[in-house]
């Protein structure tokens, strides 16, 4: 099993590009998160999915979009982005039913914005 | 509102000696999860502990032993002979009973020195 893989890994954008960052599962997990980590700040939940279909707004959504139309996956979208937004980009994933809600986390997306 | 409090920004031991990092959290809950992760250097979030908030009883794990009291509402974890190895950023965390989101404290930066 590859666990919770980030896709892309790098990536460098310009203020008001936009990008899609991928999270893929292939442990059937129900829950799905993106966080960002600042320094000094820890880990902040951007939005969460609690299933297929489902997308919900955690502690810092303003200027992310998300989607989850297949279970194993979760897309995290910046429409325009924004120097603010310099960061590193954690998905994890857990189903709330094992484990007792154990993050598998994926190994993080590095993005700058100039 | 669900708080996780780190006061620790960073702590510098030399190899063999005792550390005990400090987690205080804040929730209305009954219901709850703690939790804490392992930041090494290269990037990736590791699992280190789970507790449920019915469950007092402190853990040990070789070198790695955690303080659960309800009463303070605190949640430490105390690392036995430290080594070069344990440095790294250690996360405290906590989630209320359906799982939907998880709270991070900013974190302890561990510096083990030969």
């Amino acid at each position: 099993n590859a666990g919770v893989t980030q896709t892309p890994k790098f990536r460098v954008l310009k203020t008001g590009q936009s990008m899609t960052l991928l999270c893929a599962q292939d442990m059937n997990h129900e829950y799905m998160y993106w966080y960002r980590q600042d320094p000094g700040m820890g880990l902040r939940l951007i939005h969460y999915s609690v299933g297929e279909g489902t997308t919900a707004k955690g502690e810092v959504p303003d200027g992310y979009n998300v989607s989850r139309l297949k279970k194993q996956n979760f897309l995290l979208g910046l429409e325009s982005a924004a120097p603010s937004q310099t960061s590193v980009y954690f998905c994890a994933s857990i189903t709330p039913a094992e484990g007792w809600g154990e993050q598998f986390f994926g190994p993080g997306t590095r993005l700058t914005v100039l | 509102a669900q708080k996780v409090t780190q006061a620790q920004t960073e702590i510098s031991v030399v190899e063999k000696e005792d550390v005990t990092l400090d987690c205080v959290y804040e929730t209305r809950d009954t219901t709850y999860y703690l939790f804490w992760y392992k930041q090494p250097p290269s990037g990736e979030l590791v699992f280190l502990i789970r507790r449920n908030s019915f469950d007092e009883q402190n853990e040990i794990s070789g070198r790695y032993s955690w303080n659960f009291q309800k009463s303070t509402s605190s949640f430490n974890f105390t690392i036995t002979a430290s080594q070069v190895v344990d440095s790294a950023v250690y996360f405290c965390a906590l989630s209320v009973y359906n799982f939907n989101k998880f709270y991070f404290g900013s974190g302890t930066k561990l510096n083990v020195k030969p």
